[in-house]
């Protein structure tokens, strides 16, 4: 079992929709999680970030966190075409006494006009 | 714009060499980390540096190796390439082990 999940996608959304992002975590210890965008052939851009059960709103974007579930996702109000992306989502691993992030393999989102 | 800046961006090595890469960590960060993330695939942890000591290591061999400088500049260093190898490298700097803020990442091919 992968230690984070994401659906690969793509994800196609129409312009003006909710985009919305799921992944599921293995490691019932993690406390933080994370949300990055990245384009193709840039690096990943933190977008959101959670620690505590319940939603998370920025802007555009709501996280939510439902740490019983081991359940974390994105949503993206009102989607537009720059909106399309691989959406990366984290989860931070303490263990030998640091914290690591590990990842997803990312959901590929595609907003169409 | 993050405040971390890798060098080079891109660079081609052949199978066997050895290669250098390069972080300044945004200011007032102790604690750098690099990832390594393969075509399509989720970045993966290589190790991390805190005050210039690594404290914490992912599955990597050993021909993957680092500094961290007084300032928190960082280097990986990685021996005898491989073709797997070839990968986007992140590096993460923070503070306290809070949120990781990316350089723009160095693209790496080996040949």
């Amino acid at each position: 079992q992968k230690e984070v999940e994401q659906n690969s996608g793509p994800l196609s959304v129409p312009e003006g929709a909710i985009a919305s992002l799921n992944c599921t975590y293995s490691d019932r210890g993690s406390q933080s999680f994370f949300w990055y965008r990245q384009y193709s052939g840039k690096s990943p851009e933190l977008i959101m970030f959670i620690y505590s059960n319940g939603d998370k709103e920025d802007g555009r974007f709501t996280a939510q966190l439902n740490k019983a579930s081991q359940y974390v996702s994105l949503l993206i109000r009102d989607s537009q075409p720059s909106d399309s992306a691989t959406y990366l989502c984290a989860v931070n691993s303490f263990s030998g006494g640091y914290n690591k992030l590990i990842f997803g393999a990312g959901t590929r989102l595609a907003v169409h006009p | 714009e993050t405040g971390v800046t890798q060098s080079p961006t891109h660079l081609i090595k052949t199978r066997g060499q050895q290669v250098t890469l390069r972080c300044s960590s945004q200011s007032g960060h102790n604690t750098v980390s690099w990832y390594q993330q393969a075509l399509g695939q989720g970045p993966q942890f290589i190790f991390q540096y805190y005050r210039e000591e690594e404290n914490g290591r992912g599955n990597f061999p050993p021909r993957f190796s680092g500094l961290q400088f007084p300032n928190y500049s960082s280097e990986l260093n990685v021996n005898a390439l491989e073709l797997d190898d070839s990968a986007l490298y992140l590096c993460a700097s923070s503070f306290g082990q809070l949120e990781a803020f990316f350089g723009q990442g160095t693209r790496l091919t080996v040949v």
